[in-house]
């Protein structure tokens, strides 16, 4: 069954940290697709990232990076420097492509970037 | 504004009532889904469209409920004999078909239920 594990609730830091969100999935595919979404207060779900599972080279985009290993099925998310702006709630995504593609999603971590 | 918008933002209504929620997605986008989001939880995917078609319908789709996209562009979610249980975030997505697996799910702003 695919399942995706943010044991990450809420996190604090204050401005300028840098901070690591934790994702575990589960899934029996050799062929998956990872996702990083953020979710503000505002409630919109926005796309940050998408990886398949056979390329494990880790990403940077500005202050954001992703952590892809699959020996130990974890799609980790760190941002640099943090901003008050940072504050939301972070989704990872997992998807088995198929039919739908639809995505499983973690329980989230709420990430609160004092100032 | 290009994104996918829903219709209402917010929905309160008692119990036992019926309840349609609209869905525009991105102009030419083919896949459309619906997902729900409770109170500190993820999205849930609900159903899933290619054009007009409803190919996945996932089991918290109770009978109650019922989606369709009539002419492959815009969806409604209709949600009879309404629960307190119902109340949640609904949420709709939509993709294109050419750019594959990896294809971004594009989120609306969401239609928040409550039902008294």
């Amino acid at each position: 069954a695919q399942k995706v594990t943010q044991a990450q609730t809420e996190i604090s830091v204050v401005e300028k940290e840098d901070v690591t969100l934790d994702c575990v999935y589960e899934t029996r595919d050799t062929t998956y697709y990872l996702f990083w979404y953020k979710q503000p207060p505002s409630g919109e779900l926005v796309f940050l990232i998408r990886r398949n599972s056979f390329d494990e080279q880790n990403e940077i985009s500005g202050r954001y990076s992703w952590n892809f290993q699959k020996s130990t099925s974890s799609f980790n998310f760190t941002i640099t420097a943090s901003q008050v702006v940072d504050s939301a709630v972070y989704f990872c995504a997992l998807s088995e492509g198929g039919a739908t593609n639809k995505l499983i999603f973690g329980t989230g971590t709420l990430l609160a970037v004092q100032p | 504004d290009t994104g996918v918008s829903q219709d209402p933002r917010h929905k309160i209504t008692k119990r036992g009532q019926n309840v349609t929620f609209r869905c525009d997605p991105i102009s030419e986008h083919n896949r459309l889904y619906w997902y729900r989001q409770t109170l500190g939880q993820g999205p849930e995917f609900l159903t899933y469209f290619q054009n007009e078609a409803q190919l996945e319908k996932s089991r918290l789709l109770s009978d109650r409920f019922s989606a369709e996209r009539p002419k492959g562009s815009f969806s409604t979610l209709e949600i009879q004999r309404t629960e307190q249980g119902d109340s949640a975030m609904y949420l709709c997505a939509s993709s294109h078909t050419g750019t594959g697996p990896l294809a971004e799910q594009f989120f609306g702003p969401g239609t928040r239920l409550t039902v008294l």
